[in-house]
């Protein structure tokens, strides 16, 4: 069973810096992108950003290059998004979500199983 | 960046069917998908590659996408698909290369 595991809510000060995780199980980890989603509260999905554990091959949305970094350790099959200095407009459920992917006959991208999400609350 | 146009809201009564319009330029030419979000759940994948169903979800659910409209065909609808809806694309040629849709509200009367 395909599974995506996400660390626990966090409270921040801004400021301050976090990394949270995404562990994947039931599935060849390093085969497959896995993607992260922002949801700021009562507002719609967000695409941040994506990265190919195999290679650590790394896309970013232009919304959020340079705001957050993404990350992988494929030995312990963990994606990672982190923030150097939490602003309170980082306050949102992220999400991470896995990739799948198809490219005949026409491109086919979509995610497949996510994450149960992390709560960031970044409040002094 | 491309852009996903969706109904904030769409009412419907039980049994009957909800459509859930997807607007965006050229549309038809691209592989559209759908999540369902209940609330203080993760989104689900209802429909992908414009009409397929993933194993698990009823075929209630039905998409279709041509010209600039895509949409999201809810038929029979009950009490628990009252949630929000998004479509998503992705598109090589845009910044984002994965783009969602606004959104809608699907109440169930």
């Amino acid at each position: 069973e395909v599974q995506l595991v996400q660390s626990g809510a966090e409270v921040k000060k801004p400021g301050e810096s976090l990394k949270i995780s995404c562990k994947g199980s039931g599935y060849s980890f390093t085969s497959y992108w896995i993607g992260w989603v922002r949801q700021m509260p009562g507002k719609g999905l967000e695409w941040m950003g994506i990265i190919y554990p195999g290679d650590s091959d790394t896309r970013y949305s232009p919304s959020f290059q340079g705001q957050v970094t993404i990350s992988a350790d494929k030995s312990i099959s963990t994606a990672y998004l982190q923030w150097s200095s939490l602003k309170a407009s980082d306050t949102a459920m992220y999400y991470c979500a896995r990739t799948f992917e198809r490219r005949s006959p026409r491109n086919v991208y979509y995610f497949d199983y996510w994450g149960q999400g992390t709560l960031v609350t970044v409040s002094s | 960046s491309y852009v996903l146009t969706q109904p904030p809201s769409v009412s419907v009564a039980p049994g009957q069917t909800a459509r859930i319009t997807c607007g965006g330029n050229n549309i038809g030419s691209k592989s559209v998908h759908w999540y369902q979000q209940k609330p203080g759940q993760a989104p689900v994948l209802v429909v992908y590659d414009d009409s397929d169903r993933p194993s698990g979800i009823p075929e209630r659910f039905s998409g279709s996408n041509s010209g600039n409209t895509a949409t999201l065909t809810i038929s029979r609808v009950e009490a628990g698909d009252e949630a929000d809806y998004y479509c998503q694309v992705w598109d090589s040629s845009s910044d984002p290369l994965y783009v969602f849709g606004t959104g809608t509200k699907v109440t169930v009367l």
